[in-house]
């Protein structure tokens, strides 16, 4: 059981670059989130999703994009990357319910130049 | 505008002694809030909760308390150990303005928390 994953760890772009983060989980959650974390901030919502197929949007959602199609997959796409960009990603995943323990990956961090 | 507030950025406390960090939140429609640890190079775990019909729960060395009519929370870790240096996040889950659940977390900014040996 390997819990939430995410790759990379680590990456750099160059402004104006795209990529994708990848998360998954094994747990047969249904609820998936993306956060950021950076310095002084705290961890701020991105996007998520409450089951495949569905998603919307959290605090701070522009110049990201987020598809659901199977329940274990929550990829998260940076369209056109900004110096702002520069954050550490984590992934969450949690069961229904108003009282839901969410579950974290590790993290990547992503630096854009 | 922050519903989940932590005011204080850090907290040094001596090995042995009490820990006490400080949450208070905005929003009267949360029922339910959880405590995560945070180590560098680490995603967040789950630490303890606590609902709102409660005013206190305890696991271990870990004590939430809730007042509700202040809209505040305290995590209490006693004795306080050097391996519990580390940020330590409040959180709410964030709800519909129906009540359901967003399936998401609200956090505040984290303490980091220094226990000295």
């Amino acid at each position: 059981n390997a819990g939430v994953t995410q790759t990379p760890k680590f990456q750099v772009l160059k402004t104006g670059q795209s990529m994708t983060l990848q998360c998954a989980q094994d747990m047969n959650h249904e609820y998936m989130s993306w956060y950021r974390q950076d310095p002084g901030m705290g961890l701020r919502l991105i996007h998520y999703s409450v089951g495949a197929g569905i998603t919307d949007q959290g605090e701070v959602p522009n110049g990201y994009n987020v598809s659901r199609s199977t329940t274990e997959d929550f990829p998260l796409r940076l369209l056109s990357a900004a110096p702002s960009q520069t954050s550490v990603y984590f992934c969450a995943s949690s069961t229904r319910g108003v009282y839901n323990e969410q579950f974290f990956g590790p993290g990547t961090r992503l630096t854009v130049l | 505008d922050q519903q989940v507030k932590q005011n204080s950025p850090s907290l040094s406390v001596q090995e042995g002694r009490i820990s006490i960090l400080n949450c208070d939140y905005t929003n009267s429609m949360f029922d339910y809030f959880l405590w995560y640890k945070k180590y560098p190079a680490e995603g967040p775990t789950f630490l303890i909760s606590i609902s709102s019909i409660k005013d206190k729960n305890e696991d271990g060395r870990f004590t939430v308390f809730l007042n509700k009519s202040a809209k505040h929370l305290s995590l209490h870790i006693v004795p306080s150990q050097p391996g519990d240096s580390a940020v330590y996040f409040c959180a709410a889950p964030g709800v519909m303005n129906y009540g359901g659940s967003q399936g998401n977390l609200i956090f505040g900014k984290g303490t980091k928390l220094s226990v000295k040996p």
